[in-house]
């Protein structure tokens, strides 16, 4: 079946520091892969994608690139802000359909 | 352009009432999603609609729990007899019917079954 698997968190890093959250999944076919961002009290929001093997998505200093080889969509930042602070999930969705499956999320927690 | 729109945000009965959770799609968007999300159990996904069809239900937890879309522009997810255990946040997403478009989310009705 299909399926993400996210690290387990909670995360919690100093202002500036690097960030990585790994992804992999489990597909029977192509699937495009997404990051999602959530603040408390909000619901999901698109943070980036990529619809295709080494594609890099970006986003607001996040990037993650789509490895085929290693099945794994590992989100990055450079230097993480307090702003940062909220649960992020990664999903993907088979090019068979729109389903998408999310993994259980990774709560980020930036201090000053 | 206005985004996902659910109503209400926040509902609190008390158990055996019936709860009718309500959802506005993005314009133009023919697939709608219905989650629940909870500490314990992270985020569900319950049903989903294509051009007002439901594709699969089989995240409903129980018979308790019923869905429609009666139209392009509005669904809505009703349980009748609540329960504790149905307090969750219940969120709902509309996208376009192809693979590499993202979903969009609504901020999610925060219900309370005490």
């Amino acid at each position: 079946g299909n399926s993400v698997t996210q690290m387990e968190g909670p995360v919690t890093l100093s202002e500036e520091a690097f960030l990585t959250i790994n992804c992999t999944y489990t597909a029977t076919g192509y699937p495009s892969l997404f990051w999602y961002v959530q603040y408390p009290g909000e619901g999901l929001q698109l943070l980036l994608k990529a619809t295709k093997a080494d594609d890099k998505g970006s986003n607001k200093g996040f990037e993650a690139t789509y490895r085929k080889e290693t099945t794994s969509f590992h989100l990055e930042k450079g230097s993480v802000q307090v702003s940062d602070s909220a649960v992020y999930f990664c999903a993907l969705v088979m090019n068979t359909g729109n389903q998408f499956y999310f993994g259980t999320g990774t709560s980020l927690t930036v201090i000053p | 352009d206005a985004g996902v729109i659910q109503s209400p945000r926040h509902e609190v009965t008390e158990m055996g009432q019936e709860v009718t959770l309500r959802c506005k799609p993005i314009s133009g968007h023919n697939s709608l999603f219905w989650y629940r999300q909870t500490m314990m159990r992270g985020l569900e996904l319950l049903i989903y609609f294509n051009n007002n069809v439901p594709i699969d239900d089989s995240g409903m937890p129980e018979d308790r729990f019923s869905a429609k879309m009666p139209n392009a522009s509005f669904s809505t997810l009703k349980i009748q007899p609540s329960e504790p255990r149905d307090s969750a946040v219940y969120f709902c997403a509309s996208s376009f019917i192809r693979a590499d478009q993202p979903q969009h989310f609504g901020d999610g009705t925060r219900l309370s079954i005490l």
